[in-house]
């Protein structure tokens, strides 16, 4: 069965910390993705990676970054937290050729 | 104009009831087209893939109009677990496969 975990559900953090949120996939996909949903949109891309150590913009990349040392993790990282960065974030994976299977998602506030 | 639009509702369906909602997409290179399923507070997940010929799983069938650019969820015999968040998801073919997002249109299932 396919198996998406996130770090946390839930986080609490303070305006300019540094905030890593972590993906871990056990399907051995090679695309993994970084979203962000808020209410009344879409989910957003942040950042996608197509292979270790390879990484791309998505839509919103802008206050994140991301790591990929591993086939199986995906790391979000954003720098310095800021308020518009309260939302939900996904993490998704998928083989190049099939659709996406998400993570639980972690729900993020930025105080 | 948004790339991929959803009418939000919510819509308030009696249980039994058939309902059906469509989503519109702006870029006619589109090529697959999916429907997940959100429920509150939880990850998207696949419902179904949208083929060219249409498709139906047991109380839900899918339709493409690749003329007008809109697919369509029919769900008959509606039961009050259908109640979810529709999103509605249409992709490029690439080696990458990035998916645009509909916002989602919200289904209440009332007893």
């Amino acid at each position: 069965d396919v198996k998406v975990t996130q770090s946390s559900r839930y986080l609490v953090k303070r305006t300019g910390e540094k905030v890593f949120l972590e993906c871990v996939q056990d399907m051995d996909h090679e695309n993994m993705f970084w979203y962000r949903q808020d209410p009344g949109l879409g989910l957003r891309l942040i950042y996608f990676s197509y292979d270790v150590k390879m990484k791309e913009k998505g839509d919103i990349p802008e206050g994140y970054s991301v790591s990929r040392e591993k086939k199986e993790r995906f790391s979000l990282i954003l720098e310095s937290a800021s308020t518009n960065q309260t939302s939900m974030y996904l993490c998704a994976s998928s083989t190049p050729t099939d659709t996406q299977y998400f993570g639980p998602g972690t729900r993020l506030t930025v105080l | 104009r948004k790339e991929v639009e959803q009418d939000p509702g919510p819509f308030n369906v009696p249980e039994g009831a058939t309902v059906a909602f469509n989503c519109t997409y702006s870029n006619s290179a589109s090529q697959s087209f999916f429907w997940y399923r959100q429920d509150c507070r939880k990850e998207p997940k696949l419902l179904m893939s949208v083929y060219s010929s249409g498709n139906e799983d047991g109380r839900f069938t899918a339709q493409l109009n690749r003329a007008s650019q809109y697919i369509s969820l029919l769900i008959r015999d509606s039961k009050l677990s259908d109640s979810a968040t529709y999103l509605c998801v249409v992709s490029f073919m690439d080696s990458n496969y990035q998916l645009i997002w509909g916002a989602g249109t919200k289904l209440i299932i009332k007893p």
